[in-house]
């Protein structure tokens, strides 16, 4: 059974910094782009980066590309998700989730205030 | 970016009538890249079709998806209790990826 569990949600100040993580397991990491898509409290989805199987392509919306960064360990298993420069609109619900859209994690709620 | 337009925003039904939701690209999509999810609160979405039509594993045959080119819908034959959720298109077709609004169906 697929899974993929994220963390490191929490509070944080705006301008601050914080690092997501999603554990994967039950398929083959290794060969799986993998997303994050984040989702604003009342809002829709929106999407927020791939990152291919090897970690050398890294795709970003708009809206975070130069303040996030996307990563990999494929030895551990699990996608990483940098996030600084934190805003108040950067406050969400974050998924990871299994290119081929068929697998998501829970989510881990990230929240931009002072 | 293409943009997907889903409408109606809320679709007000009773248990055992039909749904048909609308999603609209802003340019043409190649159908393989147009999923449908669904989304109950507290709940990540769960995939429900991709390419357009075929359903995902697990998903019942009263959920059906069709459309090419800019226009697509997602048909549910007759709606269970467990249906009324929130449905989302997207297509992942160029980049950005993007998702439409969302349309509600509620009791």
């Amino acid at each position: 059974e697929v899974q993929l569990v994220e963390s490191g949600g929490g509070l944080v100040q705006p301008g601050g910094s914080l690092r997501l993580s999603c554990a994967s397991s039950g398929f083959t990491f290794t060969t799986s782009w993998m997303h994050w898509v984040r989702q604003a409290p009342g809002k829709g989805l929106v999407w927020v980066s791939r990152i291919n199987t090897d970690g050398t392509i890294t795709d970003y919306a708009d809206s975070v590309k130069g303040r996030f960064t996307i990563s990999r360990d494929n030895a551990k298993n699990t996608l990483y998700l940098e996030m600084k420069s934190l805003r108040a609109e950067d406050t969400a619900v974050y998924y990871c989730a299994k290119d081929g859209w068929g697998s998501w994690g829970q989510g881990t709620l990230v929240t931009v205030s002072s | 970016e293409i943009v997907m337009t889903q409408s109606p925003a809320t679709l007000s039904l009773s248990p055992g009538e039909g749904a048909t939701l609308s999603c609209r690209a802003s340019q043409s999509i190649s159908s393989p890249y147009l999923s449908w999810y669904q989304q109950k609160p507290g709940q990540a979405p769960r995939l429900l079709i991709y390419g357009a039509s075929t359903r995902a594993t697990g998903i019942p045959a009263r959920f059906s998806g069709s459309g090419s080119g800019t226009d697509f819908t997602l048909t549910i034959s007759s709606l269970q209790p467990e249906d009324f959720a929130v449905y989302y298109c997207q297509q992942d077709y160029s980049l950005p990826l993007t998702f439409g609004g969302g349309t509600k169906v509620e009791i």
